[in-house]
């Protein structure tokens, strides 16, 4: 079985561009993470969805982000205007049931470098 | 913020040694879940301890878990050079949110 699917695996651009950020769960999974990964903050969870709705973005940091999920297998996190702190990995994960004790399944994340 | 974390924060063996790694962390907890991340990948689901559970083992793996004391512990027998990767502890104190440690590094020498 396909995992979690993360896309672009890399991304250099310059501050103030926009950066999207895509994610495709592994199939049934209904509910689906954004984290963001930085040595000095280590793992932080941004939004999480649940039945394609956002149920918690608490953890998004400014309105400079955004995250949607359209339908099941797709989703997209969105920076808009990127600043050179926004640098890091950004990763998806999705688990198969909503509530407590089930594995999160990570993908490779996406290596974003803002200039 | 962290709710877990581990000690210590990197850890050196000889292929063939056993590794010991430490979680603590601060509140009551459902489930605690240890995962590895191998250098550029993410993070894979290594095994889950329930708060009623006080050790669960699972190939080479071992965990324990202490909720008196608030710590689990991460053993890893029979090392090789494969297990080379950082190791997280979660915790779930809220339905879904995870709250992950800042690590520990194992380096496993030939």
């Amino acid at each position: 079985d396909a995992g979690v699917i993360q896309s672009p695996r890399h991304e250099v651009t310059e501050m103030g561009q926009e950066v999207t950020l895509r994610c495709k769960p592994i199939s049934g999974h209904n509910s689906l993470f954004w984290y963001r990964q930085t040595m000095m903050r280590g793992l932080e969870l941004l939004i999480y969805f649940n039945n394609n709705v956002p149920i918690d973005d608490s953890g998004m940091p400014e309105d400079r982000f955004s995250a949607k999920m359209p339908n099941a297998s797709f989703s997209t996190l969105k920076i808009q205007p990127s600043e050179p702190r926004d640098s890091a990995v950004y990763f998806c994960a999705s688990s198969s049931v909503t509530g407590g004790g089930q594995p999160q399944h990570f993908g490779d994340g996406t290596r974003l470098s803002i200039l | 913020s962290q709710q877990g974390e581990e000690d210590p924060q990197a850890l050196s063996i000889q292929e063939g040694e056993n590794a010991t790694m430490n979680c603590s962390y601060k509140t009551s907890i459902n489930n605690l879940q240890w995962y590895r991340q191998n250098s550029g990948r993410g993070l894979v689901h290594l095994i889950l301890i329930r708060s009623n559970e006080r050790e669960k083992h699972s190939g080479r793996l071992r965990v324990t878990l202490d909720t008196s004391k608030k710590s689990s512990s991460l053993l890893i027998t029979a090392s090789r050079a494969a297990d080379t990767a950082s190791y997280f502890c979660a915790t779930d104190a809220a339905d879904y949110k995870l709250s992950f440690g800042a690590g520990t590094t194992v380096t496993v020498r030939a």
